[in-house]
């Protein structure tokens, strides 16, 4: 069965550095999301990608914040230049373009910011 | 505004007692989808149902039943004779039909479910 898969599983990085995370959406969908878990609370959405741009982003997603579908196959998430308060689970979701509202995810990468 | 409320923080009980779990959403919109999701202490999204608004029946699957009542603007969901395995945070979220091809998923806070043996 096709899935969501995201890499790393769990990345630690300084406060400063810049990281990326990607993710390979199911291969024939067409809508992408990126969602964030602080741990312990709500999954908060942070930027919805179709035809190649943005559709939609939070307030949480500012300039900090970018997303890439480099190719046919990854969707990434880069964070310019990481603060604490970025420490989370990072979920990848894709769907497709007839059932766009039913998205699957990925395992989800843990950023930790020190 | 659109917006999910689960206002049970933790629930705890004896396995092989019934629980249900309290969701209650706002939406403007007349054409909406409602989720539950299962995150167990590993971390990831167990997706258990997908609802649409145009559908009022309710659903059994195993121990799992969903109550969707769109007059409360409620989407329950009930285990039945939990099990220690069912201990997990649950989620439920709210997808409106918009038309600028966003289907974001709006969360609620979670409810923590512990099932004691």
């Amino acid at each position: 069965e096709p899935e969501v898969t995201q890499t790393p599983s769990h990345q630690v990085t300084q406060m400063g550095q810049e990281v990326i995370l990607r993710c390979v959406p199911i291969s024939n969908h067409l809508y992408f999301y990126w969602y964030r878990q602080i741990l312990g609370q709500k999954v908060e959405f942070l930027v919805s990608f179709y035809n190649n741009e943005i559709s939609e982003k939070s307030e949480i997603f500012d300039d900090q914040f970018s997303v890439e579908r480099p190719d046919g196959s990854n969707f990434t998430l880069k964070i310019r230049s990481t603060k604490l308060e970025d420490s989370a689970m990072y979920f990848c979701a894709s769907s497709d373009g007839l059932a766009a509202y039913e998205q699957y995810f990925g395992p989800g990468t843990r950023l930790t910011v020190t | 505004a659109q917006k999910v409320t689960q206002a049970q923080t933790e629930i705890s009980v004896v396995e092989k007692e019934d629980v249900t779990l309290d969701c209650v959403y706002e939406t403007r919109d007349t054409t909406y989808y409602l989720f539950w999701y299962k995150q167990p202490p590993s971390g990831e999204l167990v997706f258990l149902i997908r609802r649409n608004s145009f559908d009022e029946q309710n659903e059994i699957s195993g121990r799992y039943s969903w109550n969707f009542q769109k007059s409360t603007s409620s989407f329950n969901f009930t285990i039945t004779a939990s099990q220690v395995v069912d201990s997990a945070v649950y989620f439920c979220a709210l997808s409106e039909d918009l038309m600028d091809s966003n289907y974001q998923l709006i969360w609620g806070a979670g409810t923590k479910l512990i099932i004691k043996p």
